[in-house]
């Protein structure tokens, strides 16, 4: 069975520090890749997606991630982070399936807590 | 409408009976999805629809589980003879699915808290 794999389940940081959050998965070939953030009390929200072109992809809220095709990694980052990025982040992998659809799998999500 | 729309919201139920969870995804989204996400765990999948038909079941993790999709929108979730195992966050999303490129990125629900006691 195909997986996504999150580095870290939980991360402490005070504001102004860089972020970067791990996500590696196991599908060989062709994926659409996905980081979703949920704050506190609210429901899944995209934060960004990578389906082609630029492994570079910019999201909302600064956030930023690198598709790394060699290393099967989706690695999400945000260079200065704030109190208000306090979620659970997920990282989400999309592939075919070999009755034509698409199936998306997620990982197990990563808790990060900023300082003020 | 506007979002993706689940009810209710919350459910607490006795060990031993059904519910049933329900679906409203955006309109025109032909793929829905059915997670469960419970503490720590992260997104459990479940099982996903395109139109009414669901291509993949292999998430439902007993036969306990059951779905179905009706005119291509609103889609209910079963689970008979609940268990406390069941208690969980159960999630709906829908999305634009372009089966030649992959979807594009979903609409969750709110979700639906279960408690079984």
């Amino acid at each position: 069975a195909q997986s996504v794999s999150q580095h870290n389940h939980h991360v402490i940081l005070s504001e102004a520090a860089s972020l970067e959050l791990g996500c590696n998965y196991s599908y060989g070939g062709t994926v659409n890749l996905f980081w979703y953030v949920q704050y506190p009390g609210q429901h899944l929200q995209l934060l960004l997606k990578y389906f082609s072109g630029d492994p570079l992809v910019k999201g909302i809220k600064g956030f930023e991630a690198e598709f790394i095709k060699s290393k099967f990694s989706f690695n999400l980052r945000k260079p200065s982070v704030q109190w208000s990025d306090t979620a659970e982040y997920f990282c989400a992998v999309n592939y075919p399936l070999n009755t034509g659809g698409f199936k998306t799998i997620f990982g197990a999500g990563t808790r990060l807590f900023v300082k003020a | 409408g506007a979002g993706v729309s689940q009810s209710p919201s919350n459910k607490v139920t006795e060990k031993g009976k059904d519910v049933e969870l329900r679906c409203d995804p955006i309109s025109g989204h032909t793929a829905l999805y059915w997670y469960r996400q419970s503490l720590g765990q992260g997104l459990e999948f479940l099982i996903y629809f395109q139109g009414n038909s669901a291509p993949d079941k292999s998430g439902l993790p007993s036969d306990r589980f059951s779905a179905e999709r009706t005119g291509g929108s609103v889609s209910t979730l079963t689970i008979q003879r609940t268990q406390q195992e069941d208690s969980a966050v159960y999630l709906c999303a829908s999305s634009l699915s372009d089966v030649q490129g992959g979807d594009y990125g979903y609409t969750f629900g709110s979700g639906t808290r279960l408690t079984v006691v």
